[in-house]
């Protein structure tokens, strides 16, 4: 069974830091092309980034409201994915999922707040 | 960044049809759009309907269809059931992004 879990969501000041961990299982991982999601509280769906297999070279995208402050990657060894988020603003809160093909993670709940 | 755009509510009559449709602020959506749907219940995350505009999951109800219609990616629901009332979103990929559309809220009443 496909499975993604999110993990390393929590409170963080404006200006802050956090790096989120998705792991995978169930699925080759090493080739899959993987992305984040966001969604704000209430609000819709908002595509973060991709980064895509190794073997597709592992270049990024990102969406343009975290161009230059989030940063995604992953560790083919371990099965995971990771985004890491700086310079956090308010309007980054959100819940964070992680999505390879079909299957979506349960997300996890950052919150940006002094 | 593209912009795209949904019908922000609909109402289906259960066991009715409906057509949500999904445009982009580049023009017509096309196949290389790659568009997917995805049906999200309050509480819970998103799960995936419809990918690459009509390819439907192990677990997509047979009453969902995906296509193109007008310039633009379409879900049909044809005999809705009171479990569909939930929010659809559809996404589109472009060259370096891709972007969800606002969502639709779709009510069975």
């Amino acid at each position: 069974e496909v499975q993604l879990v999110e993990s390393g969501g929590g409170l963080v000041k404006p200006g802050g830091s956090l790096r989120l961990s998705c792991a995978a299982s169930g699925f080759t991982f090493s080739n899959a092309w993987m992305n984040w999601v966001r969604q704000a509280p209430g609000k819709g769906l908002e595509w973060v980034g991709r980064i895509k297999s190794k073997a597709d070279g592992e270049t990024t995208d990102y969406a343009a409201p975290v161009k230059g402050r989030f940063t995604i990657s992953r560790d083919d060894s371990k099965n995971t994915l990771y985004l890491q988020m700086n310079s956090l603003k308010t309007e980054d809160t959100a819940v964070y999922y992680c999505i390879t093909g079909p299957t979506w993670g349960q997300g996890t709940l950052v919150t940006v707040s002094s | 960044q593209a912009v795209v755009t949904q019908e922000p509510s609909l109402t289906v009559s259960p066991r009715g049809t409906i057509t949500l449709t999904c445009g982009s602020s580049t023009g017509a959506v096309t196949s290389g759009h790659y568009p997917y749907w995805f049906q999200q219940k309050p509480g819970q995350a998103p799960r995936t309907l419809i990918y690459h505009t009509s390819n439907k999951h192990s677990w997509t109800p047979a009453r969902f269809s995906g296509s193109l219609l007008g310039g633009k990616a379409a879900l049909t629901l044809s005999g809705a059931q009171p479990e569909d009332e939930a929010e659809y979103y559809c996404l589109l990929t472009y060259s370096d992004s891709r972007v969800f559309g606002g969502g639709t809220k779709l009510t069975v009443l």
